[in-house]
């Protein structure tokens, strides 16, 4: 079975303080990794995956997220936060070895504010 | 760019009512997938289809159906709408990695 953590129910930062919102994970093989975004009353918005390679991901907006196998963690970040990056955040995983499940499986979600 | 379409973004239905949700997506995914999302509770998977009159429960599907007549069209079937079904429900594609989701459909069941 696979699952997602999400800690924090809500992260207030102030602008132009950096932000990091927690993920941790859970697949009985290797996962991929992705954070989604969602705005009031929209769907859920692409921000960023981890495949293979690289341990830090870069994504839309100038977020990027680090993963860490040996936490089982990737957690989303962006050095300097706006206004407009307040919205509701999921993190999801899926096992690489998954052939039948085929979903993403997602967070609780974080609601992130971004204070003036 | 992946387009995902969803028939209605507002429904208002009354208990007991068949309501039929729809979903088209334009780039030829053989997955497809229905969510429900609740405060709290993230998205939680209904069903999903991973072929033409292919179809698989998800993690909470009692009290829904789903048809794939077409490969880009996936429908999700509330046969006797209840107020514990108040929701809303986003429905998703996938390529080989990401998962495309569309802007979503708020149901609310009086």
């Amino acid at each position: 079975a696979q699952s997602v953590a999400q800690p924090e129910d809500q992260v207030n930062v102030a602008e132009g303080n950096p932000l990091t919102v927690k993920c941790t994970y859970s697949v009985s093989g290797n996962p991929y990794l992705f954070w989604y975004v969602q705005y009031p009353n929209r769907g859920l918005q692409f921000l960023l995956k981890y495949i293979t390679g690289d341990n830090l991901v870069k994504g839309s907006y100038g977020f990027e997220a680090e993963f860490n196998k040996s936490q089982t963690s990737f957690h989303l970040k962006k050095p300097s936060a706006l206004v407009s990056d307040s919205a509701l955040y999921f993190c999801a995983v899926r096992d690489k070895m998954d052939t039948g499940r085929r979903a993403l499986t997602f967070g609780s979600g974080t609601r992130l504010q971004v204070q003036p | 760019d992946v387009k995902v379409t969803q028939s209605s973004r507002y429904l208002v239905k009354r208990t007991g009512e068949k309501v039929f949700l729809e979903c088209v997506q334009d780039m030829d995914h053989e997955n497809m997938f229905w969510y429900r999302q609740d405060p709290g509770l993230g998205l939680r998977l209904i069903y999903f289809s991973y072929d033409v009159k292919m179809k698989e429960k998800g993690d909470i599907p009692e009290g829904y159906s789903v048809s794939r007549e077409k490969k880009e069209r996936f429908s999700l079937i509330l046969e006797s709408a209840s107020t514990n079904q108040t929701s809303m429900y986003l429905c998703a594609s996938r390529d080989r990695y990401e998962q495309y989701f569309g802007p979503g459909t708020r149901l609310t069941v009086t």
